[in-house]
């Protein structure tokens, strides 16, 4: 079983479309990290949280401690979203598990 | 700064060979990362450092060594490559302080044949 699972794998979506990422995680974690990684490039942080919510721009951060639970949001899709987003937490020990990433395509 | 830099970006190497990935940070930082990022899979940790003179193994450390002889080098060694090792490597940093974000190299395509 892995520590941190993401849904939904894949997602296509229209521009403009809104859309949502969802993040699961079963450890107890200091921080969670929404990281994007564009194809055949490096992986970038989009945000780092502990609780409540970030705003970056269109994209928004939400996590519910309680729940173990984190939701990536992006308002007003368009095709340079495209990418892969992972969901990474890292523990109290400071290590970090990965989620498997969810492959955004969204078409013009 | 530049970050987190690595080389090289790409490389083929045989059955058996050696090669040392490269792996520098210009922020400070204490923590630096090896992951290993195969098709369909999250990253794995192979080994991580929390400062200089001090590495310990991660998940998948088999038929790797790293060293971190300074806070700014964390280079990666692979042994006897085999076709396993296959894989899209990255290096990674971050501070001390908790609320500190991580950062990540470019990648390297490694091919093993």
């Amino acid at each position: 079983k892995n520590e941190v699972e993401q849904s939904p794998q894949n997602l296509t979506a229209q521009e403009g479309e809104f859309i949502t990422i969802n993040c699961s995680y079963s450890v107890g974690i200091s921080a969670l990290h929404w990281l994007q990684q564009h194809p055949g490039g490096g992986i970038v942080s989009l945000f780092m949280l502990s609780s409540g919510k970030k705003k970056h721009g269109r994209l928004i951060a939400t996590i519910n401690i309680q729940e173990k639970h984190s939701s990536l949001h992006i308002t007003a899709s368009h095709p340079r979203d495209s990418a892969v987003y992972i969901c990474a937490v890292r523990d109290t020990g400071n290590q970090f598990y990965f989620g498997t990433g969810t492959s955004l395509t969204v078409i013009p | 700064n530049a970050g987190v830099t690595q080389t090289p970006k790409f490389r083929i190497l045989k059955i058996g060979q050696s090669m040392t990935l490269q792996c520098a940070q210009d922020m400070n930082h204490n923590y630096m990362y090896w992951y290993r990022q195969d098709p369909g899979m999250g990253l794995k940790l192979i080994y991580y450092s929390v400062g200089a003179g001090i590495t310990d193994k991660g998940e998948v450390p088999n038929g790797y060594n790293v060293s971190r002889s300074t806070t700014e080098y964390f280079p990666l060694r692979l042994e006897l490559a085999a076709p396993s090792q296959t894989s899209v490597y990255f290096c990674a940093s971050r501070g001390q302080s908790g609320g500190n974000t991580i950062y990540f190299g470019e990648g390297s395509w490694l091919t093993v044949v």
